[in-house]
């Protein structure tokens, strides 16, 4: 059974930083594409970035919002995703998920993990 | 990027009301299209993918059509468990890929 699971959100002020950690278990990690989605307090979903197996090269992209303060990356011996968070903006607020695309270059997000929430806040 | 508008954004209905929701992209994606069910508090759920593909597990009562720029998703007979917010999300564009703003089915 796939499971995915996020970790690491919290309180933190603007202008800090956090990294997320997405621990997965059910599949082989390393054949798989990962992405994390992000969704503000009673607002849609955005999508934040994403990045690729190893086979090309875990190559990353980002959303705008967050390409230049936010670094993905995957460890593929724990099975396990990162989001490194910096410079955060109180717009950074929301529930965090990471997302497990099918294999290959279809990027819709078959599984999810629960979330996690970060506020930035002073 | 990619502008997807969905529609109605809150939507009442009643248990056994056909449904339809609709999703249009502001330039052509083909049926890079998925479309996903939230409850509060929970993670969003694929219902559909490529446009039409309903997702294993998925009750046969969801359906999505659709190609270009104009897609729907219909549930036949509402179901007290579909009561929910529903999204679209492009993939033809990873840059960046985008959602609709979301579809709030309540109870009438």
């Amino acid at each position: 059974e796939v499971q995915l699971a996020e970790s690491g959100g919290g309180l933190v002020q603007p202008g800090g930083s956090l990294r997320l950690t997405c621990t997965t278990s059910g599949f082989t990690f390393s054949d798989y594409p990962m992405g994390w989605i992000r969704q503000a307090p009673g607002k849609g979903l955005e999508w934040v970035g994403f990045i690729r197996n190893t086979a090309w090269r875990g190559t990353t992209q980002y959303a705008p919002s967050v390409k230049g303060r936010f670094t993905i990356s995957r460890d593929d011996s724990k099975s396990i995703m990162y989001l490194q968070m910096n410079s955060l903006k109180a717009e950074d607020t929301a529930v965090y998920f990471c997302g497990l695309p099918p294999k290959g270059s279809s990027w819709y997000f078959a599984y999810w993990g629960p979330g996690t929430l970060v506020t930035v806040s002073s | 990027d990619i502008q997807m508008t969905q529609s109605p954004s809150t939507l009442s209905a009643s248990v056994g009301d056909k449904v339809t929701i609709t999703c249009r992209a502001s330039q052509t994606i083909f049926d890079w299209l998925a479309w996903y069910q939230q409850k509060p508090g929970k993670a969003p759920k694929l219902l559909i993918y490529k446009a039409s593909n309903l997702e294993s597990g998925v009750s046969s009562r969801f359906s999505g059509s659709g190609s270009e720029t104009e897609f729907t998703l219909t549930i036949s007979s509402l179901q007290p468990d579909d009561f929910a917010t529903y999204y679209c999300q492009q993939y033809n564009s990873h840059s960046p890929l985008t959602f609709g703003g979301g579809t709030k089915v309540e109870i009438k």
